[in-house]
């Protein structure tokens, strides 16, 4: 069965450093990987998706991810914190072998300081 | 279009009484889902479904029900409402050919069952 470990529950940068949220996959299939974003009292957006392609993915508001397979991870990176990046961000694993049908992690909150 | 919209965005609800959570989507999308996320847990899907007339349940359908009478609307459904059931409810919607997990989730609907 397919599922998703994200490793930190809360993450704190300062404005201008990086972004690193990680995440730890497992499943029987070839997986299709997803980050979505959660900004407070909002729904979800997805960010990026990885679907056997290219492994390092490219989302939006200039956040990307790797698919390495050896490691089974899935990490979420940023070169540089925005203020507007302080949300919570879930790992999401698709479950093939149920019409697709998602497994999330169970978030991990990013806070940026000023 | 309006995209995923839920009504109504917050609740009180008294234990077993019972009532009916809203979701409409305007895109002609076939996939639509009904998840729970509770504090520092990620969405739990209660309900799926693949087309009008056909529905099947997800990781905790306990306590709800849902039909699909139309490609637009997928009402969740509490009949004796519990204080386990004290959650926000997203409803979401995925394209046609739609097992690619990119999903458009509504803006949620906070539950507080007393």
């Amino acid at each position: 069965a397919q599922s998703v470990t994200q490793l930190d529950s809360h993450v704190s940068v300062s404005e201008g450093t990086p972004v690193l949220l990680r995440c730890n996959y497992s499943s029987s299939y070839s997986p299709s990987l997803f980050w979505y974003v959660q900004h407070p009292n909002k729904g979800l957006q997805l960010l990026l998706k990885y679907t056997s392609a290219a492994t390092l993915v490219k989302g939006i508001n200039g956040f990307e991810a790797e698919f390495k397979k050896s490691e089974t991870s899935f990490h979420l990176t940023k070169p540089s914190a925005h203020m507007s990046d302080a949300a919570e961000y879930f790992c999401v694993v698709s479950d093939r072998g149920s019409q697709g049908n998602l497994i999330f992690g169970k978030g991990t909150k990013l806070s940026v300081k000023p | 279009n309006a995209g995923v919209t839920q009504t109504p965005k917050f609740r009180i609800l008294k234990i077993g009484q019972s009532m009916t959570l809203q979701c409409t989507q305007d895109m002609n999308h076939n996939y639509m889902y009904w998840y729970r996320q509770d504090p520092g847990m990620g969405l739990k899907l209660i309900y799926y479904s693949v087309g009008a007339g056909i529905t099947d349940k997800g990781e905790v359908p306990n306590g709800y029900n849902v039909s699909r009478s139309t490609t637009e609307d997928f009402p969740l459904r509490l009949e004796l409402a519990a204080p386990s059931q004290t959650s926000v409810y997203f409803c979401a919607s995925t394209p046609p050919g739609g097992r690619t997990g990119t999903q458009y989730f509504g803006p949620g609907t906070r539950l507080l069952v007393l």
